[in-house]
């Protein structure tokens, strides 16, 4: 167990709805990342906040979008869903900005019908 | 971030050593090798990073070669458990604090 928690474990939708993915980061944690991981592209990286600010950016969509929140939690916003974004999503994080280790979430799975 | 290649699979019998191989040509003298796994869809796991030194956790011992172009992660007695794909990441310590991963090596530990 990281100590990182992401909710929900499931989630399915349909095309063009939109989702949120919530994510609490290890207790003292100020860094959160997201990533996604799906079977023809891997695991990428979409975005870092840093205690409630955006601190870099990967390939994310425009039609994706996150923020971090004053009790350091996160959450990504998924919209206008596609089949494409059907992957798994995890979050991590670490006590900074330059730290080695990022404890990563168990996912979420989410799957757009 | 430097390029890292690996093979694509590997198998090892349990209880013996598994030595997984990475090669980075590439890396840049400010840059770390890190070594992280997946087991079946879990988060990813961190296990291990040098610069240039051998190193040793409780999980595995990684070698870098003098040159620094190739890296090995030793598991010394692979068990099931180990059974995961193996991610092996160029980074520089703390900057673009991103993780690059690769399509990683997958390890199968066989009873």
């Amino acid at each position: 167990d990281s100590g990182v928690t992401q909710t929900p474990k499931h989630l399915i939708t349909a095309t063009g709805q939109r989702v949120t993915l919530r994510c609490s980061p290890r207790s003292g944690d100020l860094s959160v990342y997201w990533y996604q991981q799906s079977l023809d592209q891997g695991l990428q990286f979409l975005i870092q906040y840093y205690n409630g600010e955006e601190r870099a950016k990967g390939n994310i969509l425009e039609r994706f979008s996150a923020q971090q929140f004053p009790d350091l939690h996160s959450e990504l916003n998924l919209s206008s869903l596609e089949l494409g974004d059907s992957a798994l999503y995890f979050c991590a994080s670490s006590p900074g900005t330059n730290y080695n280790e990022q404890f990563f979430g168990p996912g979420t799975r989410l799957t757009v019908l | 971030d430097a390029k890292t290649t690996q093979p694509t699979s590997m198998d090892c019998a349990e209880g013996r050593a598994a030595n997984l191989p990475c090669n980075h040509s590439t890396i840049s003298g400010n840059e770390y090798v890190y070594w992280y796994r997946q087991i079946h869809s879990q988060g990813p796991q961190y296990i291990i990073h040098g610069l240039k030194n051998n190193e040793t956790n409780e999980m595995a011992s990684l070698i870098i070669t003098e040159d620094r172009k190739s890296s090995t992660l030793i598991l010394p007695h692979a068990t099931l458990r180990d059974t995961a794909v193996y991610y092996c990441i160029v980074r520089r310590q703390g900057g673009s604090e991103k993780l690059v991963f690769g399509k990683g090596m997958k390890l199968t530990v066989n009873p």
